[in-house]
């Protein structure tokens, strides 16, 4: 079946626009994470949601970024005001249950480069 | 707050020897750990997961230990191969409750 799909899969946007990304998770997948990577370190934790519940946001650099994923499955990414420091790799994942024993699923990552 | 510390120096071996990765933590045991390996340009894509009661796992060429009173897991690959090169990744998970984090990442390369 189908990964985990995100859009766009390369932004450029001007500094001081908003953008929102995109992740749509494999079909029944109950927890969606959001990761960002710098090259040569491993995912940064953002956020997750187990269903539509944000159960924890502590890895928000800051309140220009926030997350939503109100149906419990398509869930979007939104940084407002970009700055240049918020140009990253933003990978997302899911998983098919809330245990801690279950397997992320990443998708293949949005290139946000903001100019 | 808990700490994960990898192999920040990229390990080189020859082809057909037995890699070590290491992933060490601090403060108290997680639940489970999670080993991942990621090629350049993709995620992460999950490979093996050790329980805290469990003191080691296998699959095909791959082994990961748990020591909870060294505070470390340790990752071996068998018979190496080149195309075993990637950087893999560790991530504790502390309870069902809690988010899933990750190390840095210890970047491998198999020579012929």
């Amino acid at each position: 079946g189908a990964g985990v799909s995100q859009s766009p899969r390369y932004k450029v946007t001007k500094r001081g626009q908003d953008v929102a990304l995109r992740c749509d998770p494999i079909s029944g997948h109950v927890s969606l994470y959001w990761y960002r990577q710098a090259l040569g370190q491993g995912p940064e934790f953002l956020t997750y949601f187990n269903y539509e519940a944000q159960q924890d946001k502590s890895g928000l650099p800051n309140d220009r970024f926030s997350a939503e994923r109100p149906e419990g499955s398509i869930s979007t990414l939104t940084i407002q005001r970009t700055e240049q420091r918020d140009s990253a790799m933003y990978r997302c994942a899911s998983s098919i249950s809330t245990l801690g024993n279950s397997p992320l699923h990443f998708g293949n990552g949005t290139r946000l480069t903001v100019t | 707050s808990q700490k994960i510390e990898q192999n920040s120096e990229a390990l080189n071996i020859q082809e057909g020897k037995t890699a070590t990765l290491t992933c060490n933590y601090t403060n108290y045991s997680p639940a489970y750990l999670q080993w991942y390996r990621q090629d350049p340009g993709r995620g992460p894509v999950f490979l093996l997961l050790i329980r805290e009661n469990e003191k080691e796992k296998r699959k095909e060429r791959l082994k990961v230990t748990f020591d909870t009173t060294l505070k470390q897991s340790l990752f071996h690959i068998t018979a190496s191969q080149p195309a075993d090169s990637a950087t893999y990744l560790c991530a504790p998970v502390y309870s069902s409750a809690s988010k899933i984090i990750f190390g840095s990442g210890t970047r491998l390369s198999i020579r012929p």
